[in-house]
């Protein structure tokens, strides 16, 4: 597609329930990342692909938290036993290439609200 | 501060005037970089500057950067009500890291 897409938008989900949230990256960008922004916050990093390499797990906040990226191209996030302090935008973007050189290219987010 | 942090934290002024936003930062980087959002909207790139670039202009936007002091500056010259929006910078460890580290923003106003 011409652009980062990410589904849901939006997603509203109980307490303890498992969610997954999908991007598909620009076509062709080797470099995948998930954000997390809170309300009125910055961006939290939590995680990066870049091709076949092993990803850098390094943000997830806990082990209920995981993503996966497959063929080199969508990426799913899945967070189980979903918690409150969860609720938040969760951004992803693809870069063309790795390792911090360019620019990165967002998709509009998946808002969560965990009641 | 952590790292890739904006300041102020909130700006308004009126249409017409120039907007100044700084970014400071910790760590030694191989680039910075300047993003809008728009509310409710993903982040859009403005401009990238290369830590061995000092000064960078697109448009109406001019970017400087003084690696002694660790720090980054972004104007906005002309300010217009579409202006208005939350900018952040993202910095890039210079070893090649994997990741991009992002301040809390700036959220700027410009009012009509």
């Amino acid at each position: 597609g011409a652009g980062v897409s990410q589904s849901p938008s939006n997603k509203v989900t109980e307490k303890g329930k498992d969610v997954e949230l999908r991007c598909d990256p620009i076509s062709g960008h080797t470099a995948l990342y998930w954000y997390r922004q809170s309300l009125g916050q910055g961006l939290e990093f939590l995680i990066y692909f870049q091709g076949n390499s092993a990803p850098d797990k390094s943000g997830l906040p806990s082990d209920r938290f995981s993503a996966e990226r497959t063929g080199g191209s969508v990426s799913t996030l899945t967070i189980q036993r979903t918690q409150q302090e969860d609720s938040a935008v969760y951004l992803c973007a693809s870069s063309l290439w790795g390792h911090n050189t360019g620019e990165l290219f967002f998709g509009e987010g998946s808002r969560l609200t965990v009641l | 501060s952590q790292q890739g942090e904006e300041d102020p934290q909130a700006l308004s002024i009126q249409e017409g005037e120039n907007a100044t936003m700084n970014c400071s930062y910790k760590t030694s980087i191989n680039n910075l970089q300047w993003y809008r959002q728009n509310s409710g909207r993903g982040l859009v790139h403005l401009i990238l500057i290369r830590s061995n670039e000092r000064e960078k202009h697109s448009g109406r936007l001019r970017v400087t950067l003084d690696t002694s002091k660790k720090s980054s500056s972004l104007l906005i010259t002309a300010s217009r009500a579409a202006d208005t929006a939350s900018y952040f910078c993202a910095t890039a460890e210079d070893n090649y890291g994997q990741n991009f580290v992002f301040g809390p923003g700036t959220r700027l106003s410009v009012l009509p």
